[in-house]
């Protein structure tokens, strides 16, 4: 089955502008996890969406948002960009034993 | 609070064995899990510990240790293509999964 799909894939943005990101978990998986990853931070949580709630939030500005839709796609929305956004931003689908997270290839985005 | 711990790069020979420890500051967590990840790749899951004790995959195998807030990742027979950033990762009661920052294990040949 297809694996989890994150698109687009690459993204050049400007301060102050806003963002969204879109990824499409594996087909059953109901549990989707953001995180934000620049070098030597690791993996940041931001959240975690399942069946269409947000369960989980990390410690990240308001200006970070999310949500996700019946078919458990899920977007994340960045606002008013500042050049400390850069990064991969990453997004993993779980099915209902949740012991394995199965990422996408991540969105990186850049911004100037 | 919640913390991983885990060294930030590991340099090994090909052949050898290396082992990446974790440890944790948190509580109420089902298991710990490894995953590797490549220069531009997604991270890929390796191994999941819900018990104390080893868990052995292949070359690669996984500890934990509850009491010792502690585990470890064994890999053995090392060749080239395991050169790669590995993380530790906790799954918390309430469902979230919180990431180590990641050793970076350099090889030899």
């Amino acid at each position: 089955k297809a694996g989890v799909t994150q698109t687009p894939r690459y993204l050049i943005k400007t301060r102050g502008q806003q963002v969204t990101l879109s990824c499409s978990p594996i087909s059953g998986h109901r549990s989707v996890s953001w995180y934000q990853q620049t070098p030597g931070q690791g993996l940041q949580f931001l959240f975690e969406y399942f069946s269409e709630t947000q369960r989980n939030k990390g410690n990240f500005p308001g200006r970070f948002s999310g949500r996700q839709f019946s078919n458990s796609r899920s977007e994340m929305n960045v606002s008013t960009l500042e050049l400390g956004d850069s990064a991969l931003y990453l997004c993993a689908s779980s099915g209902t034993e949740n012991t394995e997270a199965f990422f996408g290839q991540g969105t990186r985005l850049t911004v100037v | 609070g919640q913390s991983l711990e885990q060294p930030s790069e590991v340099t090994a020979v090909e052949g050898a064995i290396v082992q990446i420890n974790c440890t944790y500051q948190t509580s109420g967590f089902y298991g710990l899990s490894w995953y590797q990840q490549h220069d531009g790749g997604a991270p890929t899951f390796l191994s999941y510990n819900a018990l104390d004790g080893l868990e052995e995959t292949g070359r690669f195998s996984s500890f934990l240790s509850r009491s010792d807030s502690y585990g470890y990742l064994l890999l053995q027979e090392l060749q080239m293509k395991d050169s790669a950033s590995y993380f530790c990762a906790v799954r918390h009661r309430d469902d979230k999964i919180i990431f180590g920052k990641g050793t970076r294990l350099h090889i030899l040949p």
